[in-house]
């Protein structure tokens, strides 16, 4: 294990349905990042929260909603979802900006998503 | 725009010989540089990093990078491939400058054959 843990590791969901990925952190790093994989690729940064706020949101459609309650949680909430949102969800965390930068990202398992 | 190619989606390699996984990145100035590596149905694990010094940067599992500042590049390296080196690997780039960013490249399978 990393110390980035996520939640559930599969998930088969409907269009209708809602959902939610979770992602936990003890490591005391303060910024938390949500990144979709798709095959042939680059990651897709999709959230990041720093100190507990959001700070970059990269054009993801709004059926996908984050939430960071406090600096270990962190949630991704689905409705409505699309096949083409099939992917792995990744959850990372690292010590934030106004810290030490050079420092890279801690990586969960992730979150194989399919849509149905 | 910033970017990082990883211009060979696939590399093959026979246990035993060196390997090389390639990395080049467009991001001004002088960016930290990252590798990481996916095994099947795992998350990213962080390989190596450059910050600063040495253009050769020593990491896990033997692994080592190559920082050619003129060619913008971070090649990844090996002397000896092991089968169990077969993974995904990924070449991540955090710009000085913009704060909490990692931008990826597209990733290359290793295949180690016996």
């Amino acid at each position: 294990e990393t110390g980035v843990t996520q939640t559930p590791r599969h998930l088969v969901m409907g269009m209708t349905n809602k959902k939610s990925l979770k992602c936990e952190q003890h490591l005391g790093h303060n910024a938390m990042y949500w990144y979709k994989q798709s095959a042939k690729k680059p990651l897709e940064l999709m959230f990041v929260y720093s100190l507990e706020e959001r700070v970059e949101n990269n054009s993801v459609p709004s059926r996908f909603s984050p939430e960071c309650p406090n600096s270990s949680h962190l949630f991704l909430h689905l409705h409505t979802l699309q096949p083409e949102d099939s992917a792995l969800y990744l959850c990372a965390s690292s010590r934030s900006a106004g810290g030490n930068r050079d420092y890279g990202y801690t990586f969960g398992s992730g979150t194989r998503l399919t849509v149905v | 725009a910033q970017s990082v190619a990883q211009p060979e989606d696939q590399v093959n390699v026979a246990e035993g010989n060196p390997l090389t996984v390639k990395c080049t990145y467009s991001v001004s100035g002088n960016p930290y540089l990252f590798w990481y590596v996916q095994y099947p149905n795992r998350g990213l694990q962080f390989l190596l990093k450059y910050i600063t010094g040495d253009n050769l940067v020593k990491g896990s599992y033997g692994f080592e990078a190559e920082f050619n500042k003129s060619q913008t590049s971070f090649h990844l390296k090996k002397p000896s491939a092991l089968v169990s080196d077969s993974a995904l690997y990924f070449c991540a780039v955090r710009p000085r400058w913009d704060t909490d960013k990692l931008i990826f490249g597209t990733g290359t399978r290793l295949q180690v054959f016996p």
